[in-house]
């Protein structure tokens, strides 16, 4: 079966600091894919990333980075610099390999900008 | 970025009345599409996965005559919610992936609100 843990409820930061939200994955396929969706209080989630478990490049994209270790099975989350418009709730999904795009997703890091 | 739209955003209902939700995909062709349900500060838990031209798939634990899905074209797919309660009042999200791009990052619709009184 497939479990995806965001061991962080909350966390807050003041503005501008950096801040990492964590993701730990179980799985047993040897393909499938993992990724990041920000949930901000319209509710509507936005697409952030998205992994295929052969590419263990890390990612940046603008103030966002990504590290994916299948060796500790985790796909981490960076913000560097946060902004009070990163508020939200991050959740991290996998899903199984090709043809299957079910999701399963963690329960979810409440992110709290202070200004 | 694939855009897809629920309809109603909003919908406040009597127990025991039916409702009915629409997931469009609006600018590509989705021949499966994900029913999800969210509970205040919960995660999303998946209902079903709604096939074009076929029965829906259910997650061990949803019951098939209590929430009907209709995927009637490969941009439309329906979930009722029939004779509503107040238990299931929660936040109803569908997703889409484009047919013609799988396998596909699944992309969301803005959720509806359902309140049953």
């Amino acid at each position: 079966a497939q479990k995806v843990t965001q061991a962080q409820t909350e966390i807050s930061v003041v503005e501008k600091e950096d801040v990492t939200l964590d993701c730990v994955y179980e799985t047993r396929d040897t393909t499938y894919y993992l990724f990041w969706y920000k949930q901000p209080p319209s509710g509507e989630l936005v697409f952030l990333i998205r992994r295929n478990s052969f590419d263990e490049q890390n990612e940046i994209s603008g103030r966002y980075s990504w590290n994916f270790q299948k060796s500790t099975s985790s796909f981490n989350f960076t913000i560097t610099a946060s902004q009070v418009v990163d508020s939200a709730v991050y959740f991290c999904a996998l899903s199984e390999s090709f043809g299957n795009e079910k999701l399963t997703f963690g329960t979810g890091t409440r992110l709290t900008i202070i200004p | 970025g694939a855009v897809v739209s629920q309809h109603p955003s909003r919908v406040i209902c009597k127990s025991g009345t039916s409702v009915k939700i629409e997931c469009r995909s609006l600018d590509f062709q989705a021949t499966t599409m994900f029913w999800y349900r969210q509970f205040p500060k919960k995660s999303l838990m998946l209902m079903a996965t709604s096939n074009e031209g076929s029965k829906a798939t259910y997650e061990q634990g949803v019951e098939k005559d209590k929430f009907l899905i209709n995927h009637a074209s490969l941009t439309l797919s329906t979930l009722t919610v029939t004779s509503a309660h107040p238990e299931d009042s929660s936040f109803y999200i569908c997703s889409a992936c484009r047919e013609s791009l799988r396998p596909d990052t699944q992309y969301f619709g803005p959720g509806t609100r359902l309140t049953v009184l």
